[in-house]
């Protein structure tokens, strides 16, 4: 059974930084691209960034480009995401997702909510 | 403003149809077929129910059904049962920076 549990959300001021953490298990971790999607409480689903399988392509939606960093160790199934200038429209939950080979998304985390807000 | 726009709410009774549209642009829907659907139930997770416009991923039941024209796509669920209630989401690959784009999502009420 594919397995995706995020963890390192909290709360933080604008302006500052954290570091998500995602564990993953139950499938082949380095065979899948992997993605963070993001959900403001009650509103819809934004996609953040994505890495492919050995970590060395990279992308960024624009609203995080330069200031997030998504990475991934395949030898302890974990993939990472350093967010820094953090701002208040950066609040929402975080999703760690697999890539479904068909530019889809086929397994989510159960999220980890950030809030950025002094 | 999501790229994609659904309807925010539509709601059939128990074993009646309903259809589910998404509207985006010639940049991503009209584009490609990778049109993908969500179910998320309240306080859970996203869950796969539609890849590549209409294919169904293993489990997901037959009930469930996509198609798209132009730029357009529908996700129609025959034979409404109360646990389809849930929010729906749309998505594409766009050719975009963004990569991916969403919908608002539709929230079902199954009367």
């Amino acid at each position: 059974e594919v397995q995706l549990v995020e963890s390192g959300g909290g709360l933080v001021q604008p302006g500052g930084s954290l570091r998500l953490s995602c564990e993953a298990s139950g499938f082949s971790f380095s065979s899948y691209y992997m993605h963070w999607v993001r959900q403001v409480p009650g509103k819809g689903l934004v996609w953040v960034s994505r890495i492919n399988g050995d970590g060395r392509d990279t992308t960024y939606a624009d609203s995080v480009k330069g200031r997030f960093t998504i990475s991934r160790d395949n030898a302890k199934n974990t993939l990472d995401v350093q967010m820094n200038s953090l701002r208040a429209d950066d609040t929402a939950v975080y999703y760690c997702v697999r890539d479904g080979h068909s530019y889809d998304f086929d397994s989510w985390g159960q999220g980890t909510l950030v809030t950025v807000s002094s | 403003q999501s790229a994609l726009t659904q309807p925010a709410s539509v709601s059939g009774s128990p074993g009646q149809s309903i259809t589910i549209s998404c509207t985006g642009t010639s940049s991503d829907v009209g584009r490609y077929n990778y049109v993908s659907w969500y179910q998320q139930h309240p306080g859970k997770a996203p869950k796969l129910m539609i890849n590549e416009v209409s294919n169904r991923p293993s489990g997901v039941s037959n009930r469930f059904s996509g198609s798209k024209s132009g730029n357009t796509a529908s996700l129609t669920i025959s034979g409404l049962q109360a646990e389809d209630e849930a929010h729906y989401f749309c998505s594409s690959y766009t050719s975009d920076t963004t990569l991916w784009v969403f919908g608002g999502g539709t929230k079902l009420t199954v009367l």
